[in-house]
């Protein structure tokens, strides 16, 4: 249903290192910027890493992105009970001429 | 300070018509993109639609020929028209700041449509 996948659940306990993927195509993510957003519960989405790799202002640098080939990961680390929440990736696909969504990761902070 | 508020959703009934907008402020609509992207009840983003600063449309799939983004560059408001509305079409209604290939960078809180008998 969704055209990016994503892990639907992944968990870690409070100063770990989790990673969340996000594996697409070449029509998407291989010629296209990939995008996270963070979704805290009862809240709207809100931007995490724009173009791959880069922080807005007031991301903490525990936050980071990478992308390879058509795929791409969100990194946290240093877990703590505030990055509890859903987290999506997006990107634009040439061939659908529209914007793509993973169906998102919820994160589970043991 | 950037502010998306959306308003006007509301209990439709299957086969109605609903309009939702989006009151922009601290930056100007005219130039940019601006989507609208919607959430089912306990799912993924799903986008909807995309209006460019030049004024071309574009559509997901689903809503194509049902659904029509518009703007009123004097207001800065952002519409969706919405018609012959579906069951599948029950959800929180976002608008967003940017899309295309450059990303959104802001979110309304979002407005709630529900469609159904």
């Amino acid at each position: 249903q969704f055209v990016l996948t994503q892990p639907p659940s992944a968990s870690g306990t409070p100063g770990q290192r989790v990673t969340i993927s996000c594996s697409g195509s070449g029509s998407n993510i291989g010629n296209n910027y990939v995008y996270w957003y963070q979704q805290l519960p009862g809240a709207a989405p809100q931007l995490l890493i724009f173009r791959n790799n880069q922080r807005p202002s007031g991301v903490p640098d525990r936050f980071s992105g990478s992308k390879s080939g058509a795929s791409a990961s969100l990194a946290i680390s240093g877990l703590r009970s505030e990055d509890e929440a859903d987290y999506h990736c997006s990107s634009w696909d040439d061939g659908l001429s529209g914007v793509v969504f993973g169906g998102g990761t919820k994160l589970t902070v043991l | 300070e950037v502010q998306l508020v959306e308003s006007g959703g509301d209990l439709v009934e299957p086969g109605g018509s609903l309009r939702v907008s989006c009151a922009v402020s601290g930056f100007s609509i005219s130039p940019i993109y601006m989507s609208w992207v919607r959430q089912a009840p306990g799912k993924g983003l799903e986008w909807v639609a995309l209006i460019s600063s030049g004024g071309t449309t574009s559509y997901a799939d689903s809503v194509k020929g049902r659904f029509t983004i518009s703007r009123d560059t004097s207001k800065n408001i952002l519409f969706l028209q919405m018609n012959s509305l579906r069951a599948d079409d029950t959800a929180v209604y976002y608008c967003a700041k940017g899309g295309a290939k450059y990303g959104i960078d802001y979110w309304g809180q979002g407005t709630l449509v529900t469609v159904s008998s």
